[in-house]
């Protein structure tokens, strides 16, 4: 079990749906990233959250909208996604952004664009 | 700059040793790895810091050469459990911006 918790695990969703994303983590910890993950790759970041706020958007799409409710809950809120968004993302905390700090994966949510 | 891994892939009987290398183009400062079974989240397996020591644990253990901006990742004796695939991850900062690198991948099978 990881104690980051994702849901869902499996979303399927057409292009003109809107669906969200959830995060949560009760470690403390106060930074929170999203990645994504095509099948045999790297995860790639696409935000960081520092003390609940954004601090870094990778040139992510606008159809893909972060938001930090609180300290333990991250949300990705998805609208108009495209296929090539299909995809593994995977949420993950730490104590802060840095150097010496190791990032606590959850077990990720398979998105399924039709 | 994405840090590179190699070998991309490797098999191996158990018992058997490898060796996972991460090489960078930049300067690293510290080194994380990870192991990412199918289907599952990337587990955090230690850190490398600049100037700190080797670390390990059990069986995996690993280095950093700051000079030659690479980490390698020793895995002795290999049990089945240590198949997956094994991304060293550095953070990295770009005027000021904190980013977080994954490099390519290894993928590990061990076999019995």
């Amino acid at each position: 079990d990881t104690e980051v918790t994702q849901t869902p695990k499996h979303l399927v969703m057409g292009m003109t749906n809107k669906k969200s994303l959830k995060c949560e983590q009760h470690m403390g910890h106060r930074a929170m990233y999203w990645y994504k993950q095509k099948a045999k790759k790297p995860p790639e970041l696409m935000f960081v959250y520092s003390y609940e706020k954004l601090s870094i958007n990778e040139s992510v799409p606008s159809r893909f909208s972060p938001e930090c409710p609180n300290s333990s809950l991250l949300n990705l809120h998805l609208h108009a996604l495209q296929p090539e968004d299909s995809a593994l993302y995977l949420c993950a905390s730490s104590q802060a952004p840095g150097a010496i700090e190791p990032q606590h994966f959850g077990d990720g949510t398979r998105l399924s664009i039709l | 700059q994405q840090p590179v891994q190699s070998p991309q892939a490797v098999i191996l009987r158990e018992g058997e040793d490898a060796v996972i290398n991460c090489s960078s183009s930049k300067a690293l400062y510290s080194v994380h790895w990870y192991r990412q079974k199918h289907g599952e989240a990337p587990v955090f397996l230690m850190i490398l810091l600049k100037g700190g020591e080797q670390k390990g644990h059990e069986k995996i253990s690993a280095s950093f050469n700051e000079k030659k901006q690479q980490s390698s990742l020793y895995l002795t004796a290999s049990q089945l459990s240590y198949s997956g695939t094994y991304f060293c991850g550095t953070p990295a900062a770009t005027s000021g911006t904190y980013k977080y690198i994954f490099g390519t991948g290894t993928r590990l099978k061990v076999l019995a």
